[in-house]
């Protein structure tokens, strides 16, 4: 059972345009919600990350927002650029013992 | 300076072998994690010690052997490797008793079983 579900599984976008990144998860036991990103042949390196008591979040070009109701939460990445080519993952937390549960992974290619 | 470094990076080996990777974190944290990687990217936990005590332990099996001598330190022992085990294996760390919930990953171990 896939507890976080993301989507696309891949995206191409201009650069300059607005990447988006869309995540569904089902167990409300989650308390925290961040985005990696890694680069081929890198680790996973923290993006952002935002808890479920505020509904938006932003940090520089990106920004997750976050539906508590309806289970949701997704990545806008502004003014897409060549080098934000990567693969982004979502993650949703458990607090008993910092428990990460990855979505699937989503492959971004921004064109020049 | 690396703040979660994972050697070897490379790692090739024929099924029935018997491999350990080790790593090491800088940042002072109190838990360190084994993550899996397989081939379609997916990202699963195998793992996590807080201060040399195992917390997490997923249904891994009993091949994988984690092993932490200090809370800097955190190496993962595979015996008789098997051709499903082919993956990358990334090593994180965080610090739970100020309740941070960041987890910074190290780079990865590609471990490819002939």
């Amino acid at each position: 059972q896939q507890q976080v579900k993301q989507s696309p599984q891949s995206l191409i976008v201009q650069k300059g345009g607005i990447s988006i990144i869309n995540c569904a998860y089902e167990n409300t036991a989650f308390d925290y919600f961040p985005w990696y990103q890694q680069f081929p042949g890198k680790g996973p390196a923290l993006l952002i990350a935002i808890r479920p008591d505020v509904s938006e979040k932003k940090e520089g070009r990106f920004t997750i927002s976050f539906n508590k109701s309806a289970k949701q939460f997704s990545l806008h990445i502004m003014d897409s650029q060549p080098g934000d080519s990567a693969t982004y993952f979502c993650a949703a937390r458990k607090a008993a013992g910092n428990k990460l549960t990855f979505g699937g992974g989503t492959r971004v290619l921004v064109k020049p | 300076d690396t703040a979660v470094s994972q050697t070897p990076k490379y790692l090739v080996t024929q099924m029935g072998n018997d491999k350990s990777i080790k790593c090491e974190q800088n940042l002072g944290h109190d838990t360190m994690y084994w993550y899996k990687q397989d081939s379609k990217k997916f990202l699963k936990i195998m793992f996590s010690y807080n201060n040399k005590e195992l917390i997490i332990n997923e249904t891994v099996p009993n091949r994988f052997s984690p092993k932490s001598p200090d809370k800097a330190h955190l190496n993962l022992h595979i015996n008789s490797l098997e051709l499903g085990d082919s993956a990358v294996y990334f090593c994180a760390s965080s610090q739970e008793t100020s309740g941070r919930p960041e987890q910074y990953f190290g780079p990865g171990t590609r471990l490819t079983v002939t």
